[in-house]
């Protein structure tokens, strides 16, 4: 089936330094790459749409040039945390759509990160 | 907007106990509906769906219906294993390719 793997699975980092997160897919070609953050013991919560060749799509309140997202290629989608804060700690997973209908979303394993 | 609520958790059972998850959803239309389950330190996966009003979906022991008269989508298991532990999250989706409106989560033990 169709697999998207998201890589680091967690990491650690200073306060100020930036962090990419990638997520592939890896036997699928994905357009569009949805990037959601999940708080402790609450839901996911899309952040932003991207979409092959084009500008990403934010949700309402979230910070364009904090978080960056790129999606180079049909196989590669990047989310960037740029100069982070403590209050950026947290679960990032990305997701791409079905390929067919029947065939439900797929989902990264989630990046955990903790920012010092 | 639309938005999916799910009962809190923790639920925490007992090996060969019966488990509901409930969850109800508001959204105008007809959408298709979802529970997703998330193991430790893994990414969620498609548990099962419905994608119209009496559907039921199953999968690995679970069952949901999707009711529109009362708006819910709850989870059945008759008989829940240890490896049954995880967090389960119930989604909406309003069209192909749109995004997944998703519930809080509900995190579930099984106890041996």
């Amino acid at each position: 089936g169709a697999v998207v793997s998201q890589h680091p699975s967690w990491v650690i980092c200073k306060s100020g330094t930036s962090v990419k997160i990638e997520c592939r897919s890896l036997d699928f070609q994905a357009t569009t790459m949805f990037w959601y953050r999940q708080f402790p013991k609450q839901s996911l919560m899309l952040m932003a749409t991207s979409n092959e060749g084009s500008k990403a799509t934010y949700e309402q309140g979230v910070e364009k040039d904090k978080f960056l997202i790129n999606h180079a290629s049909l196989t590669l989608s990047t989310l960037t945390v740029t100069s982070a804060h403590p209050e950026d700690s947290s679960f990032y997973i990305c997701s791409a759509p079905p390929r067919r209908e029947n065939y439900g979303y797929t989902f990264g394993s989630g990046t955990r990160l903790t920012v010092v | 907007g639309d938005s999916v609520t799910q009962m809190e958790g923790p639920v925490t059972l007992s090996e060969e106990a019966f488990l509901t998850i409930n969850c109800t959803y508001t959204a105008t239309g007809y959408p298709s509906l979802f529970w997703y389950v998330q193991y430790p330190g893994e990414g969620l996966q498609l548990l099962l769906k419905a994608t119209k009003a009496d559907d039921k979906g199953s999968n690995k022991g679970f069952e949901a219906t999707y009711r529109k008269e009362t708006t819910s989508f709850h989870l059945e298991k008759g008989s829940v294993q240890v490896s049954d532990s995880a967090v389960y999250f119930c989604a909406l989706l309003k069209a192909a390719g749109n995004k997944l409106t998703f519930g809080g989560g509900t995190r579930v033990l099984v106890k041996p």
